[in-house]
């Protein structure tokens, strides 16, 4: 089946303006994440959805950042006024829950480069 | 916060050689992934393994849950196999499932 697909692929913005990254989860996972990855370091949690739940946004660094979920399909992540230091990986991660296990999976990620 | 340390950091082997890479996490965990991030920047699910052992080809992994250790063993070794790999754990404590990774082993295999 289909993996975890995220859009667009790239993007360049100037400073200051918003940004709207998309991620399609893996049909019937109900779990969804979403990580950054600043160049030659590891994965830095931002939020994850799970089911009706409230979702966890520990990791978001600033107010800018914000993520929406509709049901368990699609998730947008929006960066208000960005800055340099936004310039990043962005990517979605999907899993199912309970008996059906935890195992994460990822998107190939969106390339935001803020100049 | 939970400490996730890999090592080597950076690994350069020959084609063919055998290597075993270390993930060491200060506290208990729910669950243990290892991935390979290929040049493409694309993460590859290699284990799914908060504890026992698993093989799959070439690549087998062990997770010592009660002594805060995982081991990811590459046996002849292609260029292929050239990339970052991950560690990443679910802490039990809170965490909601959200994955802490370490800040990977990068290797080089040469032909």
């Amino acid at each position: 089946g289909a993996g975890v697909s995220q859009s667009p692929s790239n993007k360049v913005t100037e400073k200051g303006k918003d940004v709207e990254l998309r991620c399609d989860p893996i049909s019937g996972h109900t779990a969804l994440y979403w990580y950054r990855q600043r160049l030659g370091q590891g994965l830095e949690f931002l939020i994850y959805f799970q089911g009706n739940s409230a979702p966890d946004k520990s990791g978001l660094p600033s107010d800018r950042f914000s993520a929406e979920r509709t049901g368990e399909s699609v998730s947008t992540l929006t960066i208000q006024r960005t800055q340099q230091e936004d310039s990043a990986v962005y990517l979605c991660a999907s899993s199912p829950w309970g008996t059906l296990g935890y195992e994460q999976y990822f998107g190939p990620g969106t390339r935001l480069t803020v100049t | 916060g939970i400490q996730v340390e890999q090592s080597p950091p950076d690994l350069i082997l020959q084609e063919g050689a055998n290597s075993t890479l270390r993930c060491n996490f200060s506290d208990s965990v729910n669950n243990l992934q290892w991935f390979h991030q290929n040049p493409w920047g694309q993460l590859i699910n290699l284990f799914y393994i908060p504890s026992g052992t698993k093989q799959n080809g070439r690549l087998s992994a062990t997770t010592v849950a009660t002594e805060r250790y995982s081991l990811l063993y590459i046996s002849s070794s292609q260029t292929t196999d050239s990339g970052v790999y991950f560690c990443a754990v679910v802490p039990n404590s809170g965490g909601y499932n959200k994955l802490i990774f370490g800040a990977g082993t990068r290797l080089a295999v040469h032909p």
